[in-house]
């Protein structure tokens, strides 16, 4: 059965920055992308962005271009999301979601979320 | 605000049939495909519809979608009190190339 594992929640300070891990199983890592999606505290779904498990090409949303890098290693077949320079609005829960392609918005599984908490 | 616009709440009595609508444009609902999620508090989302109106196995064909030029709707019908939860309408944006979210409708169980 497919599944998503993500790591642990994280406490950061502003202007630092956080890596979370998704590892996979149950699929060919390579056959399917990978998107990481947000939900702040209350608030609704945000898609972060998408790396694709053959190619490794990714696409970030522009709100966070230039913060935010996606890696994936094929021989643990585990996907990574850095976001650098944290502000205090990138306190969420951040989901990993197996995604069926680049120009869709298919994800049809999901890990259960890692928690990020930015405080002073 | 959201591109893609869902009302903030529905509600019925149960198995009453609430509808909810998201509404975009012609570079997001207009020219792509639409996918639904469902979402317990403290969970996951969960895929409900893809491609538009295909239920993914193991969902109940209470769950129906619909999509007509810019608009897409999901319905369910025979309401039930385990229905209660949030529902997220998704689509790709060519103009913007990115996967973007309804901000999600509730759905109350009278």
């Amino acid at each position: 059965q497919v599944q998503l594992v993500q790591s642990g929640p994280e406490v950061r300070k502003p202007g630092a920055s956080v890596k979370l891990s998704c590892k996979t199983s149950g699929y060919t890592f390579t056959s399917h992308g990978l998107s990481w999606v947000r939900q702040a505290p209350g608030q609704g779904l945000e898609w972060v962005a998408w790396i694709g498990g053959y190619s490794g090409d990714t696409n970030y949303a522009q709100r966070f271009q230039g913060r935010v890098t996606l890696t994936t290693d094929r021989s643990t077949t585990t996907a990574y999301m850095e976001l650098r320079n944290l502000r205090y609005d990138d306190t969420a829960v951040y989901f990993c979601a197996r995604d069926e392609g680049q120009r869709l918005a298919k994800f049809d599984y999901w890990g259960p979320g890692t928690l990020v908490t930015v405080s002073s | 605000q959201s591109v893609l616009t869902q009302p903030p709440s529905a509600s019925g009595t149960p198995g009453q049939t609430v509808t909810i609508s998201c509404s975009g444009s012609s570079s997001n609902i207009g020219n792509n495909l639409v996918y639904w999620y469902q979402q317990f508090p403290g969970t996951a989302p969960k895929l409900l519809i893809y491609k538009n109106d295909q239920r993914p196995s193991g969902v109940p064909d209470r769950f129906s979608g619909s999509k007509s030029g810019t608009s897409a709707s999901l319905a369910i019908s025979g309401l039930r009190s385990e229905d209660e939860a949030d529902y997220f309408c998704a689509s790709w944006d060519d103009s913007l190339s990115a996967k973007l979210f309804g901000a999600g409708t509730k759905v109350t169980v009278l």
